[in-house]
């Protein structure tokens, strides 16, 4: 699986919008660009995930580059409940092994009031 | 809401005992992972089943970790003998082969002294 990187911590206004980068550089053709988030002391969350196009759900959007060596994932109108590690991974869509999720150390994304 | 169910969701014990924690995957659902949490290592993938058979398990220490799903609705994972290096938030989560969305459970803390 390719590897992603994010930055360690981010910090965001109630209210505004949060933007989450995620390098993927050695994305493959088939594989898929997945985010979840983990609030403290739960199981990590679904959020979405996308292959070439944007996304979009209830929860987020995600934007993913041309190239798709890179993506964004934006929480419209983040609230103090969207605090979490959000983790960003790439996975090919099917194959035996490969059907395996590899987290990272993702993004402690604090919402401040 | 259908959940994945995990239990116990605390277990204290003393190093050398046996230890089994339990997961309830979704109706339905063919795929089942297990994932160890530590602050130190993060989320890693112990192992993974696809229609009950084990797919994966390179993340596990052999000698003393065995997992298992007797029947659809019940997959194991065992440690015998405990040792304190075990301590971690065990998770279990479950999906469909074909979509990276996993549903994960609240996960179960041990504790080993």
């Amino acid at each position: 699986d390719a590897k992603t990187t994010q930055p360690p911590s981010m910090d965001c206004a109630e209210g505004r919008a949060a933007n989450l980068p995620c390098n993927h550089s050695t994305i493959s053709g088939n594989e898929y660009v997945y985010w979840y988030r983990q609030i403290h002391s739960q199981g990590p969350q679904y959020i979405i995930h996308g292959l070439k196009n944007n996304e979009t759900n209830e929860m987020a959007s995600l934007i993913i580059t041309e190239d798709r060596k890179s993506s964004t994932l934006i929480l419209p109108h983040a609230t103090l409940r969207d605090t979490a590690v959000y983790y960003c991974i790439v996975r090919v869509a099917s194959g035996g092994s490969n059907y395996k999720l590899t987290f990272g150390k993702g993004t402690l994304l604090t919402v401040n009031p | 809401d259908a959940r994945v169910t995990q239990t116990p969701r605390d277990k204290v014990t003393e190093m050398g005992q046996e230890v089994t924690m339990r997961c309830q995957p979704i109706l339905g659902h063919n795929t089942v992972f297990w994932y160890r949490q530590t602050m130190m290592q993060g989320l890693e993938l112990l192992a993974y089943f696809r229609n009950r058979a084990p797919l994966d398990d390179s993340g596990m220490p052999k000698d003393r970790f065995s997992a298992e799903m007797p029947d659809a609705t019940l997959a194991t994972l065992k440690i015998q003998p405990s040792e304190p290096r075990d301590s971690a938030v065990y998770f279990c989560a479950s999906g469909f082969t074909y979509t990276g969305e996993l549903f994960f459970g609240e996960g179960s803390r041990l504790t080993v002294l």
